[in-house]
């Protein structure tokens, strides 16, 4: 199993621009959800889905757009990058709605100029 | 609001001491609580978690924590810390919403280990 795969490790965009952060994961794990990291603020919820054709919004879903058209892959876009979107994003997958353990992606780390 | 609180910034032990990170949640039931371990560059890897039963759970590495009701608090132990151990502990919390769970994390304590 490769577990939770995230690409690309590292991204530079331009205030702006968009891009697809992509994730997937081969568990066969119905709940899955992106976070981002930022200095200080530990982990924040962007959006989860409890299944395919499912999503909802976390914490800070504000800028960030998801979609889950089958159960590996939950992708996140950003249709246009700001700088206060400069974090590290990690996705994760768990196999009971969330309430049990969640298995983290290696994470991608975002700069937005 | 529901919130988990990491009170320390960054703790500094000596290798082969003991160490208590703490933790305390606030929220209105008896949360599934979890621990979670983060090395640099890395993701987040489980090291325990806490849903009923016993209040003193075992973990990967020789952690445990204790789930204190009339405290709030969640703190990880350990009772001999290896250089191995530097790294950033999450505390999170898992709150139930309509048809799942959410995880609310603390902002995190930095492990260094002196040797």
């Amino acid at each position: 199993n490769a577990g939770v795969t995230q690409t690309p490790k590292f991204q530079v965009l331009k205030t702006g621009q968009s891009m697809t952060l992509q994730c997937a994961q081969d568990m066969n794990h119905e709940y899955m959800s992106w976070y981002r990291q930022d200095p200080g603020m530990g982990l924040r919820l962007i959006h989860y889905s409890v299944g395919a054709g499912i999503t909802d919004q976390g914490e800070v879903p504000n800028g960030y757009n998801v979609s889950r058209s089958t159960t590996e892959d939950f992708p996140l876009r950003l249709l246009s990058a700001a700088p206060s979107q400069t974090s590290v994003y990690f996705c994760a997958s768990s196999p009971d709605r969330g309430a049990e353990t969640q298995y983290f992606g290696p994470g991608t780390r975002l700069l937005v100029l | 609001a529901q919130s988990v609180t990491q009170p320390d910034i960054h703790i500094t032990v000596s290798e082969g001491a003991s160490l208590e990170l703490r933790c305390n949640y606030s929220y209105g039931a008896t949360p599934y609580l979890f621990w979670y371990v983060q090395s640099p560059g890395q993701g987040l890897q489980l090291l325990l978690k806490y849903f009923s039963g016993d209040t003193l759970v075992q973990g990967i590495k020789g952690f445990e924590a204790e789930f204190k009701r009339s405290q709030s608090s969640f703190n990880l132990r350990k009772p001999s810390v290896h250089w191995s151990d530097a790294a950033e502990y999450f505390c999170a919390v898992a709150l139930r919403m309509d048809s799942s769970y959410k995880l609310i994390f603390g902002s995190g304590t930095r492990l260094l280990v002196r040797p």
